[in-house]
């Protein structure tokens, strides 16, 4: 089964940074791209940052680039998102997401982690 | 960026009802057109890629359609799991946008 489990989320105050973990099983891990989407509470989705299997390209929003940084580690199957500079507008649940080799589509997701920024 | 709009923005239903929700992208985008679901305190579920592919394990009431820039999902026989937000989303281009979703209510 195909599992991926998020963890770093928390409270954090403006302009602080913060890292997204994403330990992923069930599959196997360097064959996959792999993104981050971001859910704010009670809102819609809003893909955050992507990755390619051996990481070589990485692609982000407009509204996170040069403040976010997407990674992973093969050899630990485990995707990281770092987050700097951190804004009131990116609090959010923070879904780690495997994209298939079909059409690219987005399955599946992990629970999602929350990140709250405020002072 | 290619935005993505969705109508309704809801609606209302009954169990055993047949609903259609409409996407629409800002340009063509070649059936690169995923539908996903989710229920409330959940994370979102693929139903559909590529337009009209069904993904496994989803049942056979919901079927995805159209080309261009206009695409469309149908639920039919609504079941009571079915109530939820649908959410389509391009993978044409990057950035890869969703709509702003669509949630399926009891009348």
């Amino acid at each position: 089964e195909v599992k991926l489990v998020e963890s770093g989320g928390g409270l954090v105050r403006p302009g602080r940074s913060l890292r997204l973990s994403c330990a992923a099983s069930g599959f196997i891990f360097h064959d996959y791209g792999m993104h981050w989407v971001r859910q704010a509470p009670g809102k819609g989705l809003e893909w955050v940052s992507g990755i390619t299997p051996n990481g070589d390209d990485r692609d982000y929003a407009d509204s996170v680039k040069g403040r976010f940084i997407i990674s992973r580690d093969n050899g630990k199957q485990s995707l990281y998102l770092q987050m700097n500079s951190l804004k009131p507008e990116d609090t959010a649940f923070y879904y780690c997401v495997k994209e298939t080799t079909r059409e690219g589509e987005f399955d599946p997701w992990g629970q999602g982690t929350l990140v709250t920024v405020s002072s | 960026d290619i935005q993505m709009t969705q109508s309704p923005s809801s609606l209302s239903a009954s169990v055993g009802d047949s609903v259609t929700i409409t996407c629409r992208a800002g340009q063509t985008i070649s059936s690169h057109l995923n539908w996903y679901q989710q229920r409330p305190g959940q994370p979102p579920k693929l139903l559909i890629y590529g337009g009209s592919s069904l993904q496994s394990g989803v049942p056979s009431r919901f079927g995805g359609g159209g080309s261009g820039t206009h695409y469309t999902l149908n639920i039919s026989r609504l079941q009571p799991e079915d109530f939820a937000t649908y959410y389509c989303q391009q993978r044409y281009d990057s950035p890869w946008t969703f709509g702003p979703g669509t949630k399926v209510e009891v009348k």
